[in-house]
């Protein structure tokens, strides 16, 4: 089965709050993690990744930390704007010589203007 | 410019059709692949190819039949379509070949529904 999960299928926040996205794993082969973003009707999109000797990397209003204690990623996305209503999901490589990603199921976060 | 397009952007067929959906990018990477996803929004893999060369093939029934004629397009054909088969086929890219940890680029999406 698949090793990548998330701990909320849904997130529903106010504008202008700072949102939190949970992502489990259990690989722990996994070196590398990607965090995309799907609104409606469109392809992912990939918003940032960290390599497993990493644990934060900061972006445009977004943050990604990685616990590999217990196999945890998480996506901080600060001052959520209407925009960022969307579905996101989290994606591991767990290494080896074909490069594949394997992605989690998904939380939908909507913003409340 | 579009990095990745894909052509339809909806098809809707009949059971027992065969059907091809096509992919470009003009990315210039080398590795391109096809994945599916539900209607629950999980992705999955199908396939990947390197320099048209075919590196992953997951469980995919013979139905589907990749095809890259050239490191540009990849596109996939599908023999007797079942109503199991209706999803969100996405086309990606990546720029670094085998063992890359590059990120992967995705198209717009193809919405296959079958009756």
């Amino acid at each position: 089965g698949e090793s990548v999960g998330l701990h909320l299928p849904t997130l529903s926040v106010q504008e202008g709050d700072n949102s939190i996205i949970n992502c489990a794993y259990s690989n722990s082969a996994s070196d590398y993690f990607i965090w995309y973003k799907q609104e409606s009707g469109k392809g992912p999109q990939f918003i940032i990744d960290i390599r497993s000797n990493m644990d934060k990397r900061q972006g445009q209003r977004v943050t990604v930390l990685l616990n590999k204690t217990v196999k945890h990623l998480s996506l901080q996305i600060a001052a959520t704007q209407p925009g960022d209503s969307a579905v996101y999901f989290c994606a591991e490589n767990r290494g080896g010589s074909n490069y594949k990603l394997t992605f989690g199921k998904g939380t939908l976060l909507t913003v409340n203007p | 410019d579009t990095a990745v397009s894909q052509t339809p952007k909806y098809l809707v067929t009949q059971m027992g059709n065969d059907k091809s959906i096509k992919c470009e990018q003009n990315l210039g990477h080398d590795t391109m692949y096809w994945y599916k996803q539900d209607s629950k929004k999980f992705l999955k893999i199908m396939f990947s190819y390197n320099n048209k060369e075919l590196i992953i093939n997951e469980t995919v029934p013979n139905r589907f039949s990749p095809k890259s004629p050239d490191k540009a397009h990849l596109n996939l054909h599908i023999n007797s379509l079942e109503l199991g088969d209706s999803a969100v086929y996405f086309c990606a890219c990546q720029e670094k070949g085998r063992g890359s940890r590059e990120t992967q680029y995705f198209g717009p999406g193809t919405r296959l529904l079958v009756l």
